[in-house]
């Protein structure tokens, strides 16, 4: 069936630095959902991307769709304490329509 | 308008006890999705409805769990007997549906359970 990847599953930075995870689909997807998900909280939707080589930015966060609309990435620049958490990819099958949510990456940030 | 309301928020019961959990989707929204969280196996989807309909229920992992959804605003998941390895956070999420399963989902605050 259809997977949805995402590396890496676990990230240390120090304040201040960039981080970056990745997405990608076995399958091409009619679009792509990103949520962020903080200690002990659930999944809170950030954004969605749908253009194939979109491209979108809020504040430090950039969010990439593939040209071939298989991939993905989520860029923080200059991470803060504030960007602690878990970082889900969730693609949307073109075949079956279905919201398939990947493994996570769990970023900790060090002051 | 209120989020994704569940119920109830923590729960620690004996092996071998039934539990039920409830979710109240957002006003308007007609998927509804049950999802249990571990840190062995992540986020895994266990079941779907759409318009109180089961569309998918393959990620149930076996017949001690099931799941209703008698009208638009109310939702269970019944696990019965409960086993400790269901021990996880169990999310319902909604959402406004007009494709079939893709659209963005909003989470609830999830119900901790704790099997003895």
């Amino acid at each position: 069936g259809q997977q949805v990847m995402q590396i890496p599953q676990y990230q240390h930075v120090q304040e201040g630095e960039d981080f970056t995870t990745y997405c990608n689909s076995s399958t091409t997807l009619s679009n792509i959902q990103w949520y962020k998900q903080r200690p002990g909280g659930h999944p809170v939707f950030l954004i969605q991307l749908v253009k194939s080589g979109e491209v979108k930015k809020q504040k430090r966060l950039t969010f990439q769709f593939g040209e071939a609309k298989k991939n993905s990435s989520l860029h923080i620049t200059a991470t803060q304490t504030t960007d602690v958490g878990t970082y889900f990819c969730a693609g949307t099958s073109s075949n079956t329509g279905k919201l398939i949510f990947g493994q996570g990456t769990t970023l900790q940030v060090k002051p | 308008d209120a989020g994704v309301i569940q119920s109830p928020r923590h729960e620690v019961t004996e092996m071998g006890q039934e539990v039920t959990l409830r979710c109240k989707p957002i006003s308007g929204h007609n998927s509804l999705f049950w999802y249990r969280q571990t840190m062995m196996r992540g986020l895994e989807l266990l079941i779907y409805f759409n318009n109180n309909v089961p569309i998918d229920d393959s990620g149930m992992p076996e017949d001690r769990f099931s799941a209703k959804m008698p009208n638009a605003s109310f939702s269970t998941l019944k696990i019965q007997p409960s086993e400790p390895r269901d021990s996880a956070v169990y999310f319902c999420a909604s959402s406004l549906d007009l494709r079939g399963g893709g659209d963005t989902q909003y989470f609830g605050p999830g119900t901790r359970l704790t099997v003895l």
